[in-house]
């Protein structure tokens, strides 16, 4: 069975720095992995796909790498801004999609 | 292109109460979900459905069922219920193009459902 760790559960760090988010799964044999971001009381949204055969996708200020072999991707957010605030959730497929608890990021102004 | 629509928005439920969540994409998606999320926790998978005519059960399917007529359409039914179906429950849909550029999960708005 797919689990999905993010870690940390929650961040703060003030506005202006660079930041990783991490995300690990169990079962390597996944067909692509989604990044997807939660603002309080709303739905998600995605923010990164990448593919089972790529390594990194960037969009913007924000640019995530996956490792199938080591089980792990990460979100890298570049000169965080208030606006970044949110629940980053991290989510692997299969033939269903697997969630992680997700990230609460607070940036401080 | 609306994508991946739900009503209602917000419901509440007496205990024991029945009713239907609607879910509707107008994607031509192939594969659709259920998930709920409960306060502070991330998504569980309620049931999928691979295509009209199939569905199957997710992690957390107790309480719910489906049904899956049409490729736009997958209501989700609460037949009795109970306090502990409190929660958010999101539909999305996807291509089903396994593992290809395009193959991601859409998300409807959510709907917001207190059971008392």
């Amino acid at each position: 069975k797919q689990e999905v760790t993010q870690i940390p559960a929650a961040l703060s760090v003030p506005e202006g720095e660079n930041l990783v988010l991490n995300c690990s799964f169990t079962d390597s044999a996944i067909y692509n992995l989604q990044w997807f971001r939660q603002d309080p009381g709303k739905g998600l949204t995605s923010l990164l796909l990448i593919q089972s055969s790529q390594r990194e996708q960037t969009s913007g200020r924000l640019n995530a790498s996956l490792d199938k072999s080591s089980g792990r991707s990460t979100l890298y957010i570049a000169a965080s801004q208030p606006g970044d605030s949110a629940t980053y959730l991290c989510a692997v497929l299969n033939e269903k999609l697997t969630f992680g608890t997700g990230t609460r990021l607070t940036i401080i102004p | 292109n609306a994508g991946v629509t739900q009503t209602p928005k917000f419901r509440i439920l007496k205990i024991g109460q029945s009713m239907t969540l609607q879910c509707t994409q107008d994607m031509n998606h192939n594969y659709m979900y259920w998930y709920r999320q409960d306060p502070g926790m991330g998504l569980k998978l309620i049931y999928y459905s691979v295509g009209a005519g199939i569905t199957d059960k997710g992690e957390v399917p107790n309480g719910y069922n489906v049904s899956r007529s049409t490729t736009e359409d997958f209501p989700l039914r609460l037949e009795l219920a109970a306090p502990s179906q409190t929660s958010v429950y999101f539909c999305a849909s996807r291509r089903g193009v396994a593992g290809g550029p395009r193959d991601e999960q859409f998300f409807g708005p959510g709907t917001r459902l207190t059971v008392l």
